[in-house]
């Protein structure tokens, strides 16, 4: 199976809502997880990055928990904003072994008044 | 710092010829990863080079496509005799280590007529 994994293909919420962006990964070694953002015409930009288990890590009003136990990334924001529609990408560094990289396949966030 | 440039920003090119991208990597960064992104399929991991050595071409297309990385300043994806469906926008990033941040380039936007 794919080593990183977004469930979702496309979101779409009214503006305040809450969101949660599901990431989940599968590696043998310890692993580097990254979410990206990427905006209309523009390059990704990194958005959050965490190899700490169990420690949240925030950006931008966006946060992220890495559970090593659940293999699992998720990306949440408790108010979204019309700004925040873009793609979201999950990826996956690896420590060790062939230090591969791995991308999800995206999540489109659209926000709507 | 100019971050990662890519050349040309758009290329068209007709069905048959060679297209040659070009990336510039930030400055000091070991890790250079070329990336292709379409409406369809999203974002694909195409390669990546580390210290200027091929580490992972799993998502090459094994005919007609090649990357080098003769310096560490530069690198270059090479097409051979495109097809339409290779058009799409091509991304270059790099980073200072395979588990850090990317930084990426604007993209070239190749349409193959």
């Amino acid at each position: 199976g794919d080593s990183v994994t977004q469930t979702e293909g496309l979101v779409t919420l009214t503006k305040g809502l809450p969101v949660m962006l599901n990431c989940t990964y599968q590696t043998t070694y310890s692993p580097f997880l990254f979410w990206y953002v990427q905006h209309l015409n523009e390059a990704p930009k990194l958005l959050l990055k965490s190899s700490t288990d169990n420690k949240r890590t925030e950006h931008q009003g966006f946060y992220a928990t890495l559970h090593k136990s659940s293999s699992s990334f998720h990306l949440q924001k408790s108010s979204v904003q019309l700004s925040d529609s873009a793609l979201y990408f999950c990826a996956l560094s690896e420590s060790a072994g062939y230090q591969n990289f791995y991308f999800g396949k995206g999540t489109s966030l659209t926000v709507i008044p | 710092n100019a971050g990662v440039i890519q050349t040309p920003r758009h290329k068209v090119t007709g069905k048959g010829q060679e297209a040659t991208l070009w990336c510039e990597p930030i400055s000091g960064h070991s890790a250079v990863f070329w990336y292709r992104q379409t409406i369809v399929q999203g974002l694909e991991f195409l390669t990546y080079f580390r210290n200027q050595a091929p580490i992972d071409d799993s998502g090459m297309p094994k005919e007609r496509f090649s990357a080098q990385m003769p310096n560490q300043s530069h690198s270059t994806l090479k097409i051979q005799s495109t097809q339409p469906q290779d058009s799409a926008v091509y991304l270059c990033a790099s980073s200072w280590d395979i588990y850090a941040e990317q930084f990426f380039g604007p993209g070239t936007r190749l349409t193959v007529l």
